[in-house]
């Protein structure tokens, strides 16, 4: 079964730029949840999606959204981007049944760096 | 609030000398607890599940076990590619959501 899969791996921006990135779950997985990764934070939750609806939501500015199609591919937008926003972006799936617990798989992530 | 703490931050091993990394966590009912490795550049790879205190699992040179406020981590004779950050994650009681509440990490060098 091939994994997650995350386009573009590398990514460029200036501050004010908006940004849009993809993610493709593994086959019959349809629970796609988003995570930010920086040296000082770790990773923090950003939100996750499962059947083309946001299940949840972490701490972070509107200016981060997302949304997931039929096929369960998803996108996370960011808008009027800053300094701040440069992280690895990583994009986990799982076939998680809605009250369940399964384990998520994560891709191998978007660097966003932000100039 | 849930947390997560990871302990060292960093730890040099020998190869063959054997180790234990640190996940101790407060959280409102824990429904999983989360062992993934990640290489630099790269996503996080899962290694383990655990469920309930007393719980354990194997694979290969790591032992993972977990008790009602923390979990451990077991490196047997670690190689050179054992190298790597090791996260643990915690998936807390809250309806039904996937968000993983994830520690800082251990960055474990193994030098031959």
């Amino acid at each position: 079964k091939a994994g997650v899969t995350q386009t573009p791996r590398y990514l460029i921006k200036t501050r004010g730029q908006q940004v849009t990135l993809s993610c493709s779950p593994i086959s019959g997985h349809r629970s796609v949840s988003w995570y930010q990764q920086t040296p000082g934070q770790g990773l923090q939750f950003l939100f996750e999606y499962f059947s083309e609806t946001q299940r949840n939501k972490g701490n972070f500015p509107g200016r981060f959204s997302g949304r997931q199609f039929s096929n369960s591919r998803s996108e996370m937008n960011v808008s009027t981007l800053e300094l701040g926003d440069s992280a690895l972006y990583l994009c986990a799936s799982s076939s998680a049944l809605r009250g369940g617990l399964n384990t998520q798989y994560f891709g191998p992530g978007t660097r966003l760096t932000v100039l | 609030e849930d947390q997560v703490t990871q302990s060292p931050e960093a730890l040099r091993l020998q190869e063959g000398e054997s180790s234990s990394l640190n996940c101790s966590y407060t959280v409102s009912g824990l429904r999983g607890l989360f062992w993934y490795r990640q290489d630099p550049g790269k996503g996080p790879e899962f290694l383990f599940t655990l469920y309930s205190a007393g719980e354990e699992k194997e694979k290969e040179r790591l032992k993972a076990t977990l008790t009602k406020k923390e979990s451990f981590l077991h490196i047997t004779a670690p190689k050179p590619e054992d190298s790597a950050t090791y996260l643990c994650a915690v998936h807390s009681q809250g309806g039904a959501t996937n968000k993983l509440i994830f520690g800082t990490g251990t960055l474990l060098a193994v030098q031959p």
